[in-house]
């Protein structure tokens, strides 16, 4: 089986712009998660969906928003970005939200 | 508060060694619990999962639980230096009281150096 892909793998952007970012789940697996890592905080839990609904979130600010398609395969977007935003985005899928694989990760920097 | 608190480490042991990595939770009715190693710069690897009081094996790594305690650890028999990784555990906790919705929350880490 393939794993969690990610997309793209490394961005650079400038504040005030916006980005996307991809995530392709295990094939069968319904749910996604998304995760941001920064070496001072670690992994920090931005939100979860499940059957393309969100079922958890974290305190993040709601620049940070997401979705999920019929397909699993799930997008974040963070706007107006800022300095701090700088991190690896992680993606992680599972079955049904327990057992959770992670993807390779997106590195985001923001100049 | 949800907290998964692990040793901050470093933690730093000659090859061929037992590492021994520990992690508290704060909520008591967790039922999953979950290792992940992570190398610098790469993303988080699951290695182990464990759901009943105990240990559980598997290879060099055992995994020990005790929810008695609200207690899991990690250990790492004849450790190697292709160990020398961020050890991250996880535990599946509810997200409200009364609630069944859980989520994973994540231990900070213990980093670990294997030195030959």
């Amino acid at each position: 089986k393939a794993g969690v892909t990610q997309t793209p793998r490394y961005l650079i952007k400038t504040r005030g712009q916006q980005v996307t970012l991809s995530c392709s789940p295990i094939s069968g697996h319904r749910s996604v998660s998304w995760y941001q890592q920064t070496p001072g905080q670690g992994l920090q839990f931005l939100f979860e969906y499940f059957s393309e609904t969100q079922r958890n979130k974290g305190n993040f600010p709601g620049r940070f928003s997401g979705r999920q398609f019929s397909n699993s395969r799930s997008e974040m977007n963070v706007s107006t970005l800022e300095l701090g935003d700088s991190a690896l985005y992680l993606c992680a899928s599972s079955w049904v939200g327990e057992t959770q694989y992670f993807g390779p990760g997106t590195r985001l920097l923001v100049l | 508060q949800k907290e998964v608190e692990q040793n901050s480490g470093p933690l730093s042991v000659p090859e061929g060694a037992i590492a021994s990595l520990n992690c508290t939770y704060s909520d008591r009715g967790s039922q999953s619990f979950f290792w992940y190693r992570q190398y610098s710069g790469k993303s988080p690897e699951l290695i182990m999962s464990i759901y009943s009081n105990g240990d559980k094996e598997d290879g060099r790594f055992t995994a020990q639980l005790n929810k008695a305690s609200q207690y899991v650890s990690l250990l790492i028999r004849d450790s190697q230096p292709s160990d020398s990784a961020t050890y991250l555990c996880a535990v599946n906790m509810k997200v409200d009281r009364g609630s069944t919705l859980g989520r994973l929350y994540f231990g900070r880490g213990t980093q670990l150096t294997v030195w030959p």
